[in-house]
């Protein structure tokens, strides 16, 4: 029973326009969201994150949104840029900030 | 400074083989956790500790075994290779109120 889901494997976006990332979750307890990417043959690499007391964080060209009645977030990356093709994967915590849950991750693929 | 050093980087075992993964940082933090990433299934916690001489099952913690006697060493042993241990492993580390884990670059493992 997945408590982190990535509906979509895989999004194809044009550079230079939006990426949106989708991550739903069920656990009603997790607290803290984050956001990894990863390429191949690589870790994953920390990107954003966002406490469950707000609804909003931005950090340059990406922007993590939480709706929480839905448990809901999704990752915006405005503008897109072919750099940015990687697995993109959703992790969430609660109460213990060291117990990370992670999506299956979505595979992002920006054309040139 | 070298971040979260895992090694090997690949290894390929016999059924009933047992091997120990390494992992070591040089950050001073206090979490460490192992993760498994499979297809489809994004990563999975193995083991986690939140300091030296204190470790936890995580999701999927069955055929492993960890210990943590320094801050900076958290070896994952597996004790009796199984075929549905292939998979690639990786090591995190984290401080304590850190947005998110540094993870090392990955262990590949094929289990024949």
């Amino acid at each position: 029973d997945q408590q982190v889901k990535q509906n979509s494997p895989s999004l194809s976006v044009q550079e230079g326009r939006i990426s949106i990332l989708n991550c739903d979750y069920t656990n009603s307890m997790f607290d803290y969201f984050l956001w990894y990417k990863k390429y191949p043959a690589e870790g994953p690499t920390f990107l954003i994150s966002i406490s469950s007391i707000k609804d909003k964080n931005e950090d340059g060209r990406f922007t993590v949104f939480l709706n929480k009645s839905a448990k809901h977030l999704s990752l915006h990356i405005v503008p897109s840029q072919p750099g940015d093709s990687a697995v993109y994967f959703c992790a969430a915590s609660g109460g213990y900030r060291n117990k990370l849950v992670f999506g299956a991750g979505t595979i992002l693929r920006v054309k040139s | 400074n070298a971040g979260v050093t895992q090694t090997p980087k690949f290894q390929v075992l016999k059924t009933g083989q047992s091997m120990t993964l390494q992992c070591a940082q040089d950050m001073n933090h206090e979490y460490m956790s192992w993760y498994r990433q499979d297809p489809g299934m994004g990563l999975r916690l193995i083991h986690y500790s939140v300091g030296a001489g204190i470790t936890d099952q995580g999701e999927v913690p069955n055929g492993y075994n960890v210990s943590r006697s320094t801050t900076e060493d958290f070896p994952l042993r597996l004790l009796s290779a199984a075929p549905s241990q292939t998979s690639v492993y990786f090591c995190a580390s984290s401080s304590v109120g850190a947005r998110g884990y540094t993870f090392g670059s990955g262990t590949r493992l094929t289990v024949v």
